[in-house]
């Protein structure tokens, strides 16, 4: 058990619908990262948080958005969503907020988004 | 930008054998490298890390060398069991960049 909690573990919508995940940091982590894993793009990086604030942007859509709460959870909200958003979206934290030696992230268990 | 290749897989070994799984990687700068691994259904979990040029990782019986004068990180292990069946992600991080950069995956699947 990483620490790292994510909800829902699996969720199913319909086109052109929008959905919440959620994702609570181990006890004492600053940032925050959201990835999606799909079969044909891999695991590619969407966004990171630190301390409530945009650290980082990857590959996210402007349809996608997130944020980090005063508590440190946050929230990747998927709107518009379409066939190609079906992926296992994963959440990571980390204590700073860089990759360095001294800031492993660690993973949780992902929430499986359906869209059909 | 930065990327990491490692080899396609799937891999399929019998028990005992040994393990190797490729990784190259490009980076600007000095990154950390990491060596993840996802077992069937669940999330990544951080296998072994170096954080600098020569750097030896090593968890459970795995060994990663930092080879900076072939930028590689091959995963390394001398004897395979079934429960080692996962797939296994190699992944940079840069000194000024929050994130990981993931290689594709490789799927090993080991036979008892």
């Amino acid at each position: 058990d990483s620490g790292v909690t994510q909800t829902p573990k699996h969720l199913i919508t319909a086109t052109g619908q929008r959905v919440t995940l959620r994702c609570s940091p181990r006890s004492g982590d600053l940032s925050v990262y959201w990835y999606q894993q799909s079969l044909d793009q891999g695991l590619q990086f969407l966004i990171q948080y630190y301390n409530g604030e945009e650290r980082a942007k990857g590959n996210i859509l402007e349809r996608f958005s997130a944020q980090q709460f005063p508590d440190l959870h946050s929230e990747l909200n998927l709107s518009s969503l379409e066939l190609g958003d079906s992926a296992l979206y994963f959440c990571a934290s980390s204590e700073g907020g860089s990759a360095g030696v001294i800031n492993e992230q660690f993973f949780g268990p992902g929430t499986r988004l359906t869209v059909l | 930008g930065d990327s990491v290749t490692q080899m396609e897989g799937p891999v399929t070994l019998s028990e005992e054998a040994f393990l190797t799984i490729n990784c190259t990687y490009t980076a600007t700068g000095y990154p950390s490298l990491f060596w993840y691994v996802q077992y069937p259904g669940e999330g990544l979990q951080l296998l072994l890390k170096a954080t600098k040029a020569d750097d030896k990782g090593s968890n459970k019986g795995f060994e990663a060398t930092y080879r900076k004068e072939t930028t590689s990180f091959h995963l390394e292990k001398g004897s395979v069991q079934v429960s080692d069946s996962a797939v296994y992600f190699c992944a940079l991080g840069g000194r000024s960049q929050g994130n990981l950069i993931f290689g594709k995956g490789t799927k090993l699947s080991v036979k008892p």
